[in-house]
């Protein structure tokens, strides 16, 4: 069965903007979770979603957010970009609600210019 | 969820044993070991899991010491493609599905 599909690859931004990144899960997973990673943090956990509802959140400003839709699929949002944002978003889906193995996406990689 | 802490690199000749270990000395006996890798610019990837038993899959094998406090994973014949960033994590058996990432072991297999 297909995988998690994130898109875009990749995307430019300027400073300021807002931006969209779209997550399809796996078939069937009900869970979808967002992370980034930068060469200066490694990888840090965003935020998770379980049928429409966020359930866990991060460190992170309230300029990233979140949504899930009926069909699993996701959604996150950064508004204001800043240069720092530039990092490489990626979405897990998982099958249950806690504690299974998690499969990536490719990621989208975001620079923020 | 328990801390971890792993070497931060590690060398494997090719086709030999790649020994990557892990402690977490902080365990809670609800606590699972899992293993991810990231390869360069992909996605991470699930290993492997396990509570107190050994485990193994078609990609690796899990020991975890009798007290838990640490853990081996071992690539029995690494390859060129194991080489990728290999990350511990301990989760609470009831927690949610967010996963927090450490520094992870860079191990490099070399020809």
């Amino acid at each position: 069965k297909a995988g998690v599909t994130q898109t875009p690859r990749y995307l430019i931004k300027t400073r300021g903007q807002q931006v969209t990144l779209s997550c399809s899960p796996i078939s069937g997973h009900r869970s979808v979770s967002w992370y980034q990673q930068t060469p200066g943090q490694g990888l840090q956990f965003l935020f998770e979603y379980f049928s429409e509802t966020q359930r866990n959140k991060g460190n992170f400003p309230g300029r990233f957010s979140g949504r899930q839709f009926s069909n699993s699929r996701s959604e996150m949002n950064v508004s204001t970009l800043e240069l720092g944002d530039s990092a490489l978003y990626l979405c897990a889906s998982s099958a249950r609600a806690v504690n299974t193995e998690a499969f990536f996406g490719q990621g989208t990689r975001l620079t923020v210019v | 969820d328990a801390k971890t802490t792993q070497p931060t690199s590690m060398d494997c000749a090719e086709g030999r044993a790649a020994n990557l270990p892990c402690n977490h000395s902080t365990i809670s006996g609800n606590e699972y070991v899992y293993w991810y890798r990231q390869i360069h610019s992909q996605g991470p990837q699930y290993i492997i899991h396990g509570l107190k038993n050994n485990e193994t899959n078609e990609m690796a094998s899990l020991i975890i010491t009798e007290d838990r406090k640490s853990s081996t994973l071992i690539l029995p014949h690494a390859t060129l493609r194991d080489t990728a960033v290999y990350y511990c994590i301990v989760r609470n058996q009831t927690g949610a599905n967010n996963l927090f990432f450490g520094t992870g072991t860079r191990l490099t297999v070399i020809p």
